[in-house]
């Protein structure tokens, strides 16, 4: 069973551009998480998407956003990019029927650097 | 707001010793994780820990969770080197698959 695949794996940006940043969650996961992982804020959530509605936000400015499309697949955008944004960007999917629970499943991450 | 706080932030042990690694978190909540992460790696998913009570062992390494004192532990028994990663602890807000987690604890072992 494939694990969740995000890409690419490593993206170079200047401050001021936008970019989109893609998650292929696994088979039958109809939630998707997004977070954000710095060395001075750790690990942080951005948002979550569960049949292509999101159903959490963190708290982070709407330069970030993000959506999901019908296969479950998600897209997160960051525009207007700052040197803050320098980060590991990782997705987690996970079935989201909350019930009893299942752990998120996370990706090898986008590693987004600003220049 | 809830707050995950995880403690020691860095923990260098020798082989073969034993240690627990702490995690506190603000409020309620009955749904508590554990993950690995390796440098330059993902994370890897150790342990659900979803009632008060609960304890899962996978190894050397063995997880609980008190709901009542809002505190989950990771204890590693007989440490051995491939040990040696990022744990982290994260808490689920409410059954809303939204984690916070912990600072993590950087776990380094020594022959």
């Amino acid at each position: 069973k494939a694990g969740v695949t995000q890409t690419p794996r490593y993206l170079i940006k200047t401050r001021g551009q936008q970019v989109t940043l893609s998650c292929s969650p696994i088979s039958g996961h109809r939630s998707v998480s997004w977070y954000q992982q710095t060395p001075g804020q750790g690990l942080q959530f951005l948002f979550e998407y569960f049949s292509e509605t999101q159903r959490n936000k963190g708290n982070f400015p709407g330069r970030f956003s993000g959506r999901q499309f019908s296969n479950s697949r998600s897209e997160m955008n960051v525009s207007t990019l700052e040197l803050g944004d320098s980060a590991l960007y990782l997705c987690a999917s996970s079935l989201g029927a909350r019930g009893p629970g299942q752990p998120q499943h996370f990706g090898d991450g986008t590693r987004l650097s600003i220049l | 707001e809830l707050k995950v706080e995880q403690n020691p932030l860095f923990l260098s042990m020798q082989e073969g010793k034993n240690y627990t690694i702490y995690c506190n978190y603000s409020t309620t909540s009955d749904r508590l994780y554990w993950y690995r992460q390796d440098p330059g790696k993902s994370l890897e998913s150790l342990f659900v820990l979803l009632s008060n009570g609960a304890v899962k062992q996978e190894g050397r390494l063995m997880a609980s969770l008190d709901t009542k004192a809002r505190l989950s532990t990771l204890h590693i028994t007989a440490a051995v080197h491939d040990l040696s990663a990022t744990y982290f602890c994260a808490v689920d807000m409410n059954n809303t698959d939204k984690l916070i987690f912990g600072t993590g604890t950087r776990l380094q072992v020594f022959p």
